[in-house]
């Protein structure tokens, strides 16, 4: 079954670089959300995309952005990256409402690990 | 304020063994409770999930219980083996606007199960 793709996988900046990170959710979900963990954490949600349309917004800096795109995949932009940046970037998909899904259900991406030296 | 709150925080079971994690919420409001299990440096995988409506719910090895009086719910690994050895988050969802469903996320349980 198709998953959930995130590139790149990892990443290495600079402070005060600027990283995009991209999501392609799997095929017919229409609902993207962000979140980031850090070390021995729990993830913490940045921001949600419905049909292309920001939902809802979490912790995420003013120094990000995110958008979703009209074949629903999503990219964040990150810039003036800080060393507190380093953290694990995961993108999860859900599908919309129907007869075999609820809509209710988020399914992960391997995640894309940032790191800011 | 940690909105559900999850127990322990680290947990070591011998192979066979019961494994039980315990979460705990606040929001009446939440309908939807997901399971995860995360290794490092993966991805969660939804591993079981159950609505308020329901008292329990077993899938395999795996079984959720539910007491919404008590606003309680737990996971339980039955006959656990070192490659259940993961951590395991617990979370709550409610609808909002559209399709969204924000994960409110326990602080995780790391388990390690002994062969």
């Amino acid at each position: 079954a198709a998953g959930v793709i995130q590139s790149p996988r990892h990443l290495i900046k600079e402070k005060r670089e600027t990283a995009t990170l991209k999501c392609y959710p799997i095929p017919r979900h229409d609902t993207v959300y962000w979140y980031q963990q850090g070390p021995g954490q729990d993830p913490q949600f940045l921001i949600s995309f419905y049909e292309k349309m920001q939902s809802d917004k979490g912790s995420i800096p003013d120094r990000f952005s995110a958008q979703q795109f009209s074949d629903y995949h999503s990219e964040l932009n990150m810039s003036s990256l800080e060393l507190g940046d380093s953290a694990l970037y995961f993108c999860a998909s859900s599908p919309r409402p129907s007869g075999g899904a609820s809509g209710d259900e988020q399914f992960f991406g391997p995640g894309t690990r940032l790191t800011v030296l | 304020q940690q909105q559900v709150k999850q127990s322990p925080q680290s947990l070591i079971v011998q192979k066979g063994g019961i494994s039980i994690i315990n979460c705990a919420y606040e929001n009446t409001a939440f309908d939807y409770f997901p399971w995860y299990q995360q290794f490092p440096g993966k991805g969660p995988a939804l591993l079981i999930a159950i609505r308020p409506d329901v008292s329990e719910k077993k899938e395999g090895r795996f079984t959720i219980s539910f007491n919404k009086s008590a606003k309680q719910f737990s996971l339980h690994i039955m006959d656990s083996q070192p490659g259940d050895s993961a951590t395991y988050f617990c979370a709550a969802t409610l609808q909002s606007a559209g399709n969204n469903r924000k994960l409110i996320w326990g602080l995780g349980t790391s388990l390690a199960v002994n062969p």
